[in-house]
């Protein structure tokens, strides 16, 4: 049972450096969407696909773009990173209907220098 | 606009003994409610949700919570914490937002559990 696949599991990146975080789910959903954790302000999202061909901002998208590659595919671009992006970041799918709960990746934690 | 608020940040239970932890949300409509669970190095686990119906809902693990409009309380209740339930739970309020689900999630409550 993959469910929702993120790679790398761990990076540390050096300021002005460039990466993308890869996620991969094998549930079918239609939406899928980017956090980041930080301590003691639980997840925030940064950037959303409702459906396969769209993404819309989140609450915090400056910094990162995303490309929704397929359906099963949604990955996140720093193109210059900066050390206020060290986080842990989660992406997750759910399907379209309100009432169902999205599931997440076991996360990427990512270290800027 | 939706928000959640977990009071507490950490709570220390010892095994055997009974948890309540607390969420609180606002939401002007009949939300969506979703609790999670984090273990360390891990990502979040649906523990339980709830949308319609009983107030009193069943999640795994032997957890449960209930839907209190009145309070606009969700709270995360079982009745005898085990150590392997040391982890980080986070309270969630769905809704429509522009055409996808808006999940908003609270800060956390870190468990300890002690033998």
């Amino acid at each position: 049972n993959a469910g929702v696949t993120q790679t790398p599991k761990f990076q540390v990146l050096k300021t002005g450096q460039s990466m993308t975080l890869q996620c991969a789910q094998d549930m079918n959903h239609n939406s899928m969407y980017w956090y980041r954790q930080d301590p003691g302000m639980g997840l925030r999202l940064i950037y959303y696909s409702a459906s396969e061909g769209t993404t819309d901002k989140g609450e915090v998208p400056n910094g990162y773009n995303v490309s929704r590659l397929n359906k099963r595919e949604f990955s996140l671009r720093l193109e210059s990173a900066a050390p206020s992006q060290t986080s842990v970041y989660f992406c997750a799918s759910s399907e379209r209907r309100l009432n169902q709960p999205q599931h997440f990746g076991d996360g990427t934690r990512l270290s800027i220098l | 606009a939706q928000s959640v608020t977990q009071p507490d940040i950490h709570i220390t239970v010892s095994e055997g003994a009974s948890l309540e932890l607390r969420c609180n949300y606002s939401y002007g409509a009949t939300p969506y409610l979703f609790w999670y669970v984090q273990s360390p190095g891990q990502g979040l686990q649906l523990l339980l949700k709830y949308f319609s119906g009983d107030t009193l809902v069943q999640g795994i693990k032997g957890f449960e919570a209930e839907f209190k409009r009145s309070q606009s309380s969700f709270n995360l209740r079982k009745p005898s914490v085990h150590w392997s339930d040391a982890a980080e739970y986070f309270c969630a309020v769905g809704a429509e937002s522009g055409g996808y689900q808006k999940v908003t999630f609270g800060t956390g409550t870190k468990l300890q559990v002690i033998p």
